[in-house]
């Protein structure tokens, strides 16, 4: 089937520990984003990626990095730096680099601090 | 930047009757709007999207409509089923930058039986 894997589906963080996302898809899409999403808040960009070894910082990156070595992958580290990290994280593709395009979101992982 | 405001935060309807969730965006460069359903522990969908040039979008049970004059488009969902329960966002595309969407904050819709 084809789509978007995020993994794990549960993540627990200790204080000071770097934790990171995993985001494949085999949908060939060039462009991947990273969303953050708390309850009422809606979905926040934290990252965004447009082509292979290309990405630039959306709304909230202060605290997260990303990299983008394969075109299939496109992994989100929570740093120590991210004092708030408790949130379900959505990592999207979209099929083209171009406007107005549909989303594609995988299922999800909610990352909780312990 | 870009800002979408979307409204109500909650909506309960009984099963067969209409539903409407309203946002507002403040970028008038913005021509794109999509709308997301969300079912619990799961990533959004693609529900309808419509373009600044056309008013009024339908599929089905679904439609949506675009007011470019006062900035605001709603989603409309006739004889709601209990199937349609679920989260949904509403999001505004600006023309220039980075394609990136502004999402509204979301409405968790339910369907009483």
């Amino acid at each position: 089937d084809g789509g978007i894997t995020q993994s794990p589906k549960y993540l627990f963080r200790k204080e000071g520990q770097n934790v990171t996302l995993s985001c494949e898809q085999n949908l060939n899409h060039d462009a991947m984003y990273w969303y953050r999403q708390d309850p009422g808040q809606g979905l926040r960009l934290i990252y965004y990626s447009q082509i292979v070894n290309d990405f630039q910082k959306g709304d909230i990156a202060e605290g997260y990095s990303v990299s983008r070595e394969k075109k299939e992958s496109f992994p989100l580290t929570v740093t120590s730096a991210q004092k708030n990290p408790t949130a379900f994280y959505l990592c999207a593709s979209r099929p083209v680099v171009g406007l107005n395009e549909k989303l594609f979101f995988g299922s999800g992982t909610q990352l909780s601090v312990l | 930047g870009e800002n979408v405001e979307q409204h109500p935060s909650t909506l309960s309807v009984q099963e067969g009757d209409s539903a409407v969730i309203k946002c507002t965006y403040s970028d008038s460069a913005s021509n794109y709007f999509p709308w997301y359903k969300q079912e619990l522990g799961k990533g959004p969908q693609l529900i309808i999207d419509i373009r600044s040039n056309v008013g009024e979008k339908k599929d089905q049970r679904i439609a949506v409509t675009l007011n470019k004059t006062a900035k605001h488009f709603s989603l409309h969902i006739t004889e709601t089923q209990p199937e349609d329960s679920a989260v949904y966002f509403c999001a505004a595309s600006p023309i220039q930058g980075a394609q990136k969407l502004v999402f509204g904050q979301g409405t968790r819709l339910t369907i009483n039986p």
